[in-house]
C-alpha cells in the first residue's frame, strides 16, 4: 500500500529566510507526486507535481521540489519566503492507475516578520 | 478556470440527522471525490466516481454514501450524522485519463458541526 509522511507538522520561519519542507513516500509502483497549498479558509490548490524526467520540479510562487527515487523523498523548497506564504502544506502520492490520492499529514508554514 | 463549488461553508446538524452536502463542478470533470480533513491526519478520501451514475469507496466509507446523477454534481449523504464526523469536508474534481497524473481541483470546504 502507498503512504506519504510528512516529516514536521509546524514549521516556523522567518521572512525572507530558506524553508524545506519534508515529505517521504512509499510505494512498491511507480508514482506520481504532488504538493498542494491550503491558505486559511480556502480549498487546496496545486503548487507543483512530479510525473517523469526531470527530478527537479518548478512550481508557482517559487517553490520546487526535488523527487529522490533512492531517498523515496519529495522534499518542498523556497529560498526566501513572504509572510504570504504563511498556509498549509500537503505532500500527495497518486498511484497510476486509477489516479486517487494518498495525502499526507500536512505541514503547516508559519512565517514571521 | 476550473471552479468546483459547495453548496454551504459552514453547517451545524444535530446528531441522528440526514446531511446532504453537495459539489458541482463545471469543467465537465468525469472525476469527482470526497475527502474530509482532520488536523494532524491530513484528507482521507471517502468516495469517488469516475462517471455518471458510478461510485467507488475510498478509505473511510463507513458511516457515508454518494449520489451522482449529473456529470457535474457529486453528493455526500451522512444518513445519520454522528459527532464523530463533525470535519471538514472537501470535493475535487479532475479531468479523465489513464494513469493518475491529473491535477485535482478541489472546492473551498464545508465545516460540518453536529451537535
Amino acid at each position: 500500500a502507498q503512504s506519504v509522511t510528512q516529516l514536521d507538522s509546524q514549521v516556523p520561519v522567518f521572512e525572507e529566510a530558506p524553508v524545506e519542507l519534508r515529505c517521504n513516500y512509499s510505494s512498491s509502483v511507480s508514482v506520481y507526486l504532488f504538493w498542494y497549498v491550503q491558505y486559511p479558509n480556502q480549498g487546496l490548490q496545486l503548487l507543483l507535481k512530479y510525473l517523469s524526467g526531470s527530478t527537479l520540479v518548478k512550481g508557482i510562487n517559487g517553490f520546487e521540489a526535488e523527487f529522490n527515487k533512492s531517498q523515496t523523498s519529495f522534499h518542498l523548497r523556497k529560498p526566501s519566503v513572504h509572510i504570504s506564504d504563511t498556509a498549509e502544506y500537503f505532500c500527495a502520492v497518486s498511484d497510476t492507475f486509477v489516479g486517487k490520492l494518498i495525502f499526507g499529514q500536512g505541514t503547516e508554514l508559519s512565517v514571521k516578520p | 478556470d476550473v471552479k468546483v463549488t459547495q453548496s454551504s461553508r459552514y453547517l451545524v446538524k444535530r446528531t441522528g440527522e440526514k446531511v446532504f452536502l453537495e459539489c458541482v463542478q463545471d469543467m465537465d470533470h468525469e472525476n469527482m471525490f470526497w475527502y474530509r480533513q482532520d488536523p494532524g491526519l491530513g484528507l482521507r478520501l471517502i468516495y469517488f466516481s469516475y462517471d455518471v451514475k458510478m461510485k467507488e469507496k475510498g478509505d473511510i466509507p463507513e458511516g457515508y454514501s454518494v449520489s451522482r446523477e449529473k456529470k457535474e454534481r457529486f453528493s455526500l449523504i451522512l444518513e445519520s450524522a454522528s459527532t464523530n464526523q463533525t470535519s471538514m469536508y472537501l470535493c475535487a474534481s479532475s479531468p479523465p485519463g489513464a494513469g493518475g497524473n491529473n491535477e485535482q481541483f478541489f472546492g473551498p470546504g464545508t465545516r460540518l458541526t453536529v451537535l
